[in-house]
């Protein structure tokens, strides 16, 4: 079946460093979005990418989706404790409701 | 607007119970999603519902159940309550394909 990975599992960061986390389906995706969890919090939404070759940002978040819409990636520039968390992806494929959710990167920020 | 909201917050069942949870969708959301999340793993989908009926499912056995009712709040049911049920549910409420809005969740212990 359908699997989303992620990568890396855990990152550790000094406050002001940069982050960055890869996510990659077995299949292509219609569309993907991004999701934040503090701990102990539930998913919050981030943003949704639906073109090929997308790119949007949202402050200092910068989120791409690839050209084969396989894969996508979150880059976060200067880290700050306040973006301590779980990030996941999850994608929807062309014909179906569902969205699989990647196995999340855990992130960390040191200050 | 009270968002997505979830009851209860915690629960404490026997193996072999029942088990009903109940979500109220973000106003204006006609879909609902459920998904279950064990610790450390991203959120796994259940299934989703649009306009009263299981519009999709995820690869949960027939224990699992749901419902809408005409005013768009879900029930998620299990039946045979089995250790390995223990995880937070997470209800999730969107506009069709638009982001989802995440409750708080209901933790599930079974023992």
């Amino acid at each position: 079946g359908q699997q989303v990975m992620q990568i890396p599992q855990y990152q550790h960061v000094q406050e002001g460093e940069d982050f960055t986390t890869y996510c990659n389906s077995s299949t292509t995706l219609s569309n993907i979005q991004w999701y934040k969890q503090r701990p102990g919090g539930h998913p919050v939404f981030l943003i949704q990418l639906v073109k090929s070759g997308e790119v949007k940002k949202q402050k200092r978040l910068t989120f791409q989706f690839g050209e084969a819409k396989k894969n996508s990636s979150l880059h976060i520039t200067a880290t700050q404790t306040t973006d301590v968390g779980t990030y996941f992806c999850a994608g929807q494929t062309s014909g179906t409701y569902k969205y699989i959710f990647g196995t999340g990167t855990r992130l960390k920020v040191l200050a | 607007d009270a968002g997505v909201t979830q009851s209860p917050t915690h629960l404490i069942k026997t193996r072999g119970q029942q088990v009903t949870l109940r979500c109220s969708p973000k106003s204006g959301h006609d879909t609902v999603s459920w998904y279950q999340q064990a610790l450390g793993q991203g959120p796994q989908f259940i299934f989703q519902y649009y306009e009263e009926e299981e519009r999709q499912r995820g690869n949960f056995p027939d224990r699992f159940s749901g419902h809408q009712f005409p005013n768009y709040s879900s029930e998620l049911n299990v039946n045979a309550l089995l250790l390995g049920d223990s995880a937070l549910y997470l209800c999730a409420s969107s506009a069709d394909r638009d982001e989802q809005y995440f409750g708080p969740g209901t933790r599930l212990t079974v023992t």
